[in-house]
């Protein structure tokens, strides 16, 4: 039982250029997110989904695209990353609303845009 | 705009010390509140949490008090040791509006010294 993982762990990326972050969990839990942290603030969430085929904007989603074509899967995209992206990017899953399921995170994805 | 607020950045105590924890909110819709501790190069990790029908909720160590009128709460630690040295964050939810969101401080970095 592995939680919650994301890849990868670390990314370079100049101004412009696109990626996706995956996060992947096991434990079959509806509710997936995508937060950011960045120094002197708390995370902040970007994206959420409350069930496969679904997504829905959180606080901060602009530059930002997700996809959950599959329960256990939740993907962020940059289409054109900007060096106001820089950050870690963290993944959390939930077997159903924040009251009484607890968020479990992954590891992160420091990424960094240059 | 931060509805949640944790002032102190860092924190040390002494080992078998107390460690409080403040946090302050602004949103008085919030009715559930959680305290996460982050080790370095993982996610945060869910700590205890408190509804706001309750002033207090003990968990071992980890006792988090919640006063409503001044919208403020804190964690305390009894005895501090070593392995709870971590980023701490404050969270909270307005659950009756929205099931999702989690509004997070910056976090305190505690420091227990032998």
């Amino acid at each position: 039982n592995a939680g919650v993982t994301q890849t990868p762990k670390f990314r370079v990326l100049k101004t412009g250029q696109s990626m996706t972050l995956l996060c992947a969990q096991d434990m079959n839990h509806e509710y997936m997110y995508w937060y950011r942290q960045d120094p002197g603030m708390g995370l902040r969430l970007i994206h959420y989904s409350v069930g496969e085929g679904t997504t829905a904007k959180g606080e901060v989603p602009d530059g930002y695209n997700v996809s959950r074509l599959k329960k256990q899967n939740f993907l962020l995209g940059l289409e054109s990353a900007a060096p106001s992206q820089t950050s870690v990017y963290f993944c959390a899953s939930s077997l159903g609303p924040i009251l009484p399921y607890e968020q479990y995170f992954g590891p992160g994805t420091r990424l960094t845009v240059t | 705009d931060q509805q949640v607020k944790q002032n102190s950045p860092s924190l040390s105590v002494q080992e078998g010390r107390i460690s409080i924890l403040n946090c302050d909110y602004t949103n008085s819709m919030f009715d559930y509140f959680l305290w996460y501790k982050k080790y370095p190069a993982e996610g945060p990790t869910f700590l205890i949490s408190i509804s706001s029908i309750k002033d207090k909720n003990e968990d071992g160590r980890f006792t988090v008090f919640l006063n409503k009128s001044a919208k403020h709460l804190s964690l305390h630690i009894v005895p501090s040791q070593p392995g709870d040295s971590a980023v701490y964050f404050c969270a909270a939810s307005a659950g009756r509006i929205n099931d999702y969101k989690l509004s997070f401080g910056a976090g305190t970095t505690v420091t227990v010294r032998a």
